[in-house]
């Protein structure tokens, strides 16, 4: 079936150094789309970034992340990393099979001074 | 506009006692979504319907779980009898399309 990996389960970094989180997907299905979505402490899961066409970057507030079908890969990427940036960052997948969220494990990603 | 709401935002039971959660989904949302999400893990969906019909709830423990959207807007999912296993949170989405999913904040079940 359908499923997503983030192999960090911690990022720790200081402020100001880049972002790049992991994430990679498997699906038998030609049509996948890949999304990052973000959980602040106390706050509800949102939406951060959803994946266009294949190798097109999309960005949004500050963070971009680019789908690559031939490595099955939508990693988040950040150039400088900010205090607030700090929250559980989880990549998502959905076929065109299930029409399903399929969500990783999440990524916890703490940004210190 | 108004995000998704959820009741109760956290709750503490015994085993083999039942519970309830509510969810009222974002107006004009016609298709609503139950993830359950262990400690550590990503949400994994329970079950999810398009107005009132359900759409998928294959992964729903149905001897212990049940769910329902009688008119298509809110939605109640209750356990039967609770195991230590339920322990994890509980959260409801609302989308127009598959593509853009709203998210609740969550009920926290623990089950001592």
């Amino acid at each position: 079936g359908d499923s997503v990996t983030q192999k960090e389960g911690l990022v720790t970094l200081t402020e100001g150094l880049p972002v790049m989180l992991n994430c990679t997907y498997q699906t038998i299905y030609s049509n996948a789309f890949l999304f990052w979505y973000v959980h602040y402490l106390n706050e509800s899961p949102r939406l951060l970034l959803k994946s266009s066409t294949d190798n097109k970057r999309t960005e949004h507030q500050g963070f971009h992340a680019t789908l690559h079908k031939s490595s099955s890969s939508f990693h988040l990427q950040k150039s400088s990393a900010q205090l607030s940036d700090s929250a559980l960052y989880y990549c998502a997948l959905l076929s065109s099979g299930s029409w399903q969220l399929i969500f990783g494990s999440g990524t916890q990603l703490t940004v210190m001074p | 506009e108004a995000g998704v709401t959820q009741s109760p935002r956290y709750a503490v039971l015994q085993e083999g006692q039942a519970v309830s959660f509510w969810c009222d989904p974002i107006s004009g949302h016609d298709t609503l979504y139950w993830y359950q999400q262990p400690r550590d893990q990503g949400p994994q969906l329970l079950v999810y319907f398009r107005d009132e019909a359900v759409i998928d709830n294959s992964q729903l423990p149905s001897d212990r779980f049940s769910a329902v959207r009688p008119k298509g807007t809110n939605s109640t999912l209750k356990i039967q009898s609770a195991k230590q296993g339920d322990t994890a949170t509980y959260l409801c989405a609302s989308s127009r399309t598959a593509y853009e999913q709203y998210f609740g904040p969550g009920t926290r079940l623990t089950v001592l």
